[in-house]
């Protein structure tokens, strides 16, 4: 375990059903963070989300939605997804301000499988 | 604006071998450089960094990484490969001079490891 807690580790869904993915960290971070992982893509920076702000937005489609209620959990929502949306989805924290403490701690991820 | 470049998709080594793994990257400021390994459906996992200080850095695993200002790079190394090193490994770089809302690291595209026993 690496402190940042992923689940469910594998979900199917179809295009019309609504999911969410949860991330929990229990390291006392700051910073969360959504990425997609497409097979031969490179890693894709979704959202970013400062002291339970979001702070970054990379042009992601309205049917993904975050939520991040405190420090320690993020959500990803899930709705009407494409199958080009399969990937593997990884939560990171950092702990931002300090560059001795710089790095991300990833969780393992959930493998989304749209059918 | 950072980058990072991991020239090979692709690196094989023998068992017991020394192994490379190359990193080169571009900011305006002063880098601050990770290296993370990720295997099979599994998330990243942090192996070493550079922020400041000998530029010879060890991490994790056996593996260590050298940062070389004049080439802007960051090679990671491992003296001896096990078939176990086989995985994706991944060069981060975030800018030091740049102030940002978050940590904002930018990662390379990866490197596949295959340690061949």
């Amino acid at each position: 375990e690496t402190g940042v807690t992923q689940t469910p580790r594998h979900l199917v869904m179809g295009m019309t059903n609504k999911k969410s993915l949860k991330c929990e960290q229990h390291l006392g971070h700051n910073a969360m963070y959504w990425y997609k992982q497409s097979a031969k893509k490179p890693l894709e920076l979704m959202f970013v989300y400062n002291f339970k702000e979001q702070t970054e937005n990379n042009s992601v489609p309205s049917r993904f939605s975050p939520e991040c209620p405190n420090s320690s959990h993020l959500f990803l929502h899930l709705h009407t997804l494409q199958p080009e949306d399969s990937a593997l989805y990884l939560c990171a924290s950092s702990q931002w301000g300090d560059p001795q403490t710089y790095g991300y701690t990833f969780g393992s991820g959930t493998r989304l499988t749209v059918v | 604006a950072q980058s990072v470049a991991q020239p090979e998709d692709q690196v094989n080594v023998a068992e017991g071998n020394p192994l490379t793994v190359k990193c080169t990257y571009s900011v305006s400021g002063n880098p601050y450089l990770f290296w993370y390994v990720q295997y099979p459906n599994r998330g990243l996992q942090f192996l070493l960094k550079y922020i400041t200080g000998d530029n010879l850095v060890k991490g994790s695993y056996g593996f260590e990484a050298e940062f070389n200002k004049s080439q802007t790079s960051f090679h990671l190394k491992k003296p001896s490969a096990l078939v176990s090193d086989s995985a994706l490994y991944f060069c981060a770089v975030r800018d030091g001079k740049k102030k940002t809302s978050y940590d904002k690291v930018i990662f390379g595209p990866g490197t596949s490891l295959s340690v061949i026993p």
